[in-house]
């Protein structure tokens, strides 16, 4: 079973419109949780790397918060462009070495 | 461009052969990271190497091996291939491989395995 489950799997928005991603991950321990964009056939990119100790980092129109507690994680994206149109993935960070888990992805499609 | 360089871009292949792909990390990052993303899958850690050595296994078949060389470059070596290896394979870097560090991701080899 993964350890770090993304919600929704897909969703479509208006261009200029908000929208959130949710990420509840079961990985223990755990030291940090990224948040990384990746366009279609390309690498992924990061937005934001969080700490246990971080519940919020903002990176321009995207803005993250974690909740170590109930190991919950949300991405927010401010008003829409069409180059926001990606995967959105979620990535937990266990060990102390740099094995990360990642999570299955949202597929965000911006529409004008 | 994140730093990493990746080669070959494509790369196309039959069953049952071996391949090697390459990875420049960023300079100065001591770290390396195999990836492996197949159709609609997420991605899947394969291996990690620090300055030359070994430091974390993931999924990795029997099949693959990599190693990492006196100048951090990687390689990723997939042998007996099946129809089933067709994938993007991803590297990426960090500073120095601790779960804390960014890791800056290559633009992925395509491989497809006919």
């Amino acid at each position: 079973k993964n350890q770090v489950e993304q919600s929704p799997q897909s969703l479509i928005i208006l261009e200029g419109k908000n929208c959130t991603l949710q990420c509840n991950y079961t990985v223990s321990p755990f030291s940090n949780l990224r948040w990384y964009k990746q366009d279609t056939g390309r690498g992924p990119v990061s937005l934001t790397i969080m700490t246990f100790s971080e519940n919020t980092k903002s990176n321009g129109r995207y803005t993250a918060t974690l909740d170590a507690d109930t190991k919950q994680s949300s991405l927010h994206i401010t008003a829409s462009q069409l180059s926001d149109s990606a995967s959105y993935i979620c990535v937990v960070g266990g060990d102390s070495w740099g094995k990360l888990q990642f999570g299955a992805g949202t597929q965000v499609v911006v529409t004008p | 461009d994140s730093g990493v360089t990746q080669t070959p871009k494509h790369l196309i292949t039959a069953t049952g052969q071996r391949v090697t792909l390459r990875c420049s990390p960023r300079s100065g990052d001591l770290s390396v990271y195999w990836y492996q993303q197949s159709l609609d899958q997420g991605l899947q850690f394969l291996i990690q190497y620090y300055n030359g050595e070994e430091r974390a296994k993931g999924n990795i078949l029997e099949r693959f091996s990599a190693q990492q060389f006196p100048d951090l470059h990687s390689e990723l070596n997939l042998s007996s291939l099946e129809l089933g290896d067709s994938a993007l394979y991803f590297c990426a870097s960090s500073v120095d491989g601790s779960s804390y560090n960014e890791q800056f991701f290559g633009p992925g080899t395509r491989l497809t395995v006919l």
